[in-house]
């Protein structure tokens, strides 16, 4: 099975700052990888996907992350973060696209 | 913005008691799943079914069953609450030929 480590259980920043979410996960085979965004008392949104193709995946909300295969991450970015921007963030990985292995999630605080 | 539901969103039962949450879909997904989350805790897959009478668990241990009887509907069945059963429970769905999942809103269960 696979494994997914978010490193960065809580992330702070400042409103217009750039914030990068990390992820890493445990397997070399060919994956697809995905992040969600969480909202207090709300499901899981898909903010970005990518399952092949250019590394570089644009997604919702002005965010993007990077498909490093080498490295076996997946990191997310906004150059310039929102208010609004503050919540939960999962990242997640499918080897056949049936089952999906979450990470513990990253909790984004944009401050004022 | 998916068409998936949860009912209820909050329950608050005591120990023994058999609960069933609801989980619907109007979109026509063949595959559907359950989640388990809990604070700073990754999502676990404790059900999950790829159409009409198919029904797996998942990697998480759980006592509670599912069915999936229509193709929009996909409950889960606790017979006997207990207080470990606390937490949120997702549910989600995906097209056949798709990796994305849309997520419902919650179950948030409390066993008292």
């Amino acid at each position: 099975a696979q494994s997914v480590t978010q490193l960065d259980s809580q992330v702070p920043v400042f409103e217009e700052a750039p914030v990068e979410l990390r992820c890493n996960y445990s397997s070399s085979v060919s994956v697809y990888l995905f992040w969600y965004v969480q909202y207090p008392n709300q499901g899981l949104q898909l903010l970005l996907k990518y399952l092949s193709g250019s590394t570089l995946v644009k997604g919702i909300n002005g965010f993007e992350a990077e498909f490093n295969k080498s490295q076996t991450s997946f990191h997310l970015r906004k150059p310039s973060v929102h208010i609004s921007d503050t919540a939960e963030y999962f990242c997640a990985v499918s080897e056949a696209g049936n089952q999906f292995y979450f990470g513990t999630g990253t909790s984004l605080t944009v401050i004022p | 913005e998916a068409d998936i539901y949860q009912t209820p969103r909050y329950l608050v039962i005591g120990t023994g008691k058999k609960i069933t949450l609801e989980c619907s879909q109007t979109m026509g997904h063949d595959k559907m799943y359950w989640y388990q989350q809990d604070p700073g805790m990754e999502l676990h897959l404790i059900h999950y079914s790829y159409g009409v009478n198919s029904t797996e668990k998942g990697d998480l241990s759980s006592e509670s069953t599912v069915s999936r009887i229509r193709t929009e509907h996909f409950p889960l069945t606790l017979e006997s609450a207990r207080p470990s059963h606390t937490s949120q429970y997702l549910c989600a769905s995906s097209p056949r030929w798709d990796y994305e999942q849309y997520f419902g809103p919650g179950t948030r269960l409390t066993v008292t």
